[in-house]
């Protein structure tokens, strides 16, 4: 699977939007990116998932861009409950796909009230 | 709350001894994955099950085994402990072995002093 670099950490304002970046640069034509967060002391939770197109869900919105070398989740408006490390995944889920995700360091987002 | 249960909540155990973590996925899911999460080395996947058959192998070490039962439900065994497998236990599960959505549960924390 391709490999994915993402900021450290950032931070926010609650109830403002947050633009959470990926890049990807490697990703190849079958590679769906993933989105999936982890709050302090709990488990890994899926967030959302693509493969070209923008998609929006009740959680957020995953902003693909055109050559797919990179994309952005966007959290409309940032609660506090929102903190958390927040990781982009990209997966093979065509034909032959394992079902396994690979977690790379992610990015550590801090929500000031 | 995703639905999967795991059990213990914490370990602590001494070096060189052998312990069993126990997965109960969600209801009607199929797949089961296993990952480590520990401070140095992140969220590495272990191993996954699909329908009590052993689906895909990532990092797992030779002391460590796992199965998937018949009603489903899986355990993960590690023996001869050493003191750098104290980590998070996370145990996954999805409808099947290619689902986009795994659902974690809260993890076993395993000590070995």
């Amino acid at each position: 699977d391709a490999k994915t670099t993402q900021p450290n950490s950032m931070e926010s304002n609650e109830e403002e939007p947050v633009h959470l970046p990926c890049n990807h640069s490697t990703i190849s034509g079958t590679d769906y990116i993933h989105w999936y967060r982890q709050l302090p002391s709990q488990g890994p939770e899926y967030v959302i998932h693509g493969l070209t197109s923008n998609v929006n869900n009740r959680m957020a919105s995953l902003a693909i861009a055109e050559d797919r070398k990179s994309s952005t989740l966007i959290l409309h408006r940032a609660t506090l409950r929102d903190a958390a490390v927040y990781y982009c995944i990209l997966r093979d889920d065509y034909g032959g796909s394992q079902g396994n995700l690979i977690f790379g360091k992610g990015t550590k987002l801090s929500v000031k009230p | 709350d995703s639905g999967v249960t795991q059990t213990p909540k914490h370990l602590i155990t001494a070096t060189g001894q052998r312990v069993t973590l126990r997965c109960s996925p969600r209801s009607g899911d199929l797949s089961v994955y296993w990952y480590q999460q520990s401070l140095d080395q992140g969220l590495q996947f272990l191993i996954q099950y699909y329908n009590g058959e052993e689906r895909a192998k990532g990092n797992i070490l030779e002391r460590f085994s796992a199965q998937q039962f018949p009603d489903l439900h899986s355990e993960l065994n590690l023996s001869s402990l050493e003191l750098g497998d104290s980590a998070l236990y996370f145990c996954a599960s999805s409808v099947d072995g290619e689902a986009y959505e795994q659902y974690f549960g809260p993890g076993t924390r395993l000590t070995v002093t």
